[in-house]
């Protein structure tokens, strides 16, 4: 199947600072990709939508001034989480879906584990 | 994008076979079934997908009545490396958004 390489796996910040996230797909070109987070136990709860070229939508409750998506090509798509708290610590998974119309499959990162200290 | 409900929790032993039903009663016309695995600390990995009646794939079944209301993924002779977290998702799947419900958490038991 297709890969999504998330970048890095994990990282440790400070409270304060900002931490940026790279999704890549690596052999197919993702029109869409999702941001996901998830808390221990619980399921992934979607964050935002990217188009290529577009600005992302945010979910409900979800602030866009401090996660910053970027989709700036078919490729790749970042997220900062801007003056990051202990809050924030959790899992940040991408999923990237590529093709048009018909049966297309979306394909997930390894995820990234975030630590606020 | 349909509202999925699956059981919580699910627990079976090696070399059974284990069938988790999906609840979709208002899919759509368009809507696909999406059936993703998660292990720990990993992002969910694409198991099956279908639209009606039985699909198969060298790692499972999904079964999906005639009325699409609701769906089984079906996992031949589970092994320990089976215990993880299942999901069902329901939706266009080029133009929806992937929304994930709680997922069933299957244990899988020497």
């Amino acid at each position: 199947g297709a890969v999504v390489s998330q970048h890095p796996s994990w990282v440790i910040c400070k409270s304060g600072t900002s931490v940026k996230i790279e999704c890549r797909s690596l052999d197919f070109q993702a029109t869409t990709m999702f941001w996901y987070r998830q808390f221990p136990k619980q399921s992934l709860m979607l964050m935002a939508t990217s188009n290529e070229g577009s600005k992302a939508t945010y979910e409900q409750g979800v602030e866009k001034d401090k996660f910053l998506i970027n989709h700036a090509s078919l490729t790749l798509s970042t997220l900062t989480v801007t003056s990051a708290h202990p809050e924030d610590s959790s899992f940040y998974i991408c999923s990237a879906r590529g093709g048009q119309g018909g049966n297309t499959e979306a394909f997930f990162g390894q995820g990234t584990r975030l630590t606020v200290v | 994008l349909a509202k999925t409900t699956q059981p919580i929790s699910m627990d079976s032993y090696e070399g059974q076979e284990v069938n988790i039903t999906c609840s979709h009663n208002n899919i759509a016309t368009n809507d696909y079934i999406t059936w993703y695995q998660q292990f720990p600390s990993q992002g969910p990995r694409f198991i099956i997908q279908g639209y009606k009646t039985k699909v198969t794939n060298e790692v499972a079944s999904l079964f999906i009545p005639a009325d699409r209301k609701s769906s089984t993924l079906s996992l031949p002779r589970v092994s320990l490396s089976d215990t993880a977290v299942y999901y069902c998702l329901v939706g266009e799947i080029d133009t929806d958004k992937l929304i994930f419900g709680t997922g069933t958490r299957l244990q899988v038991f020497p």
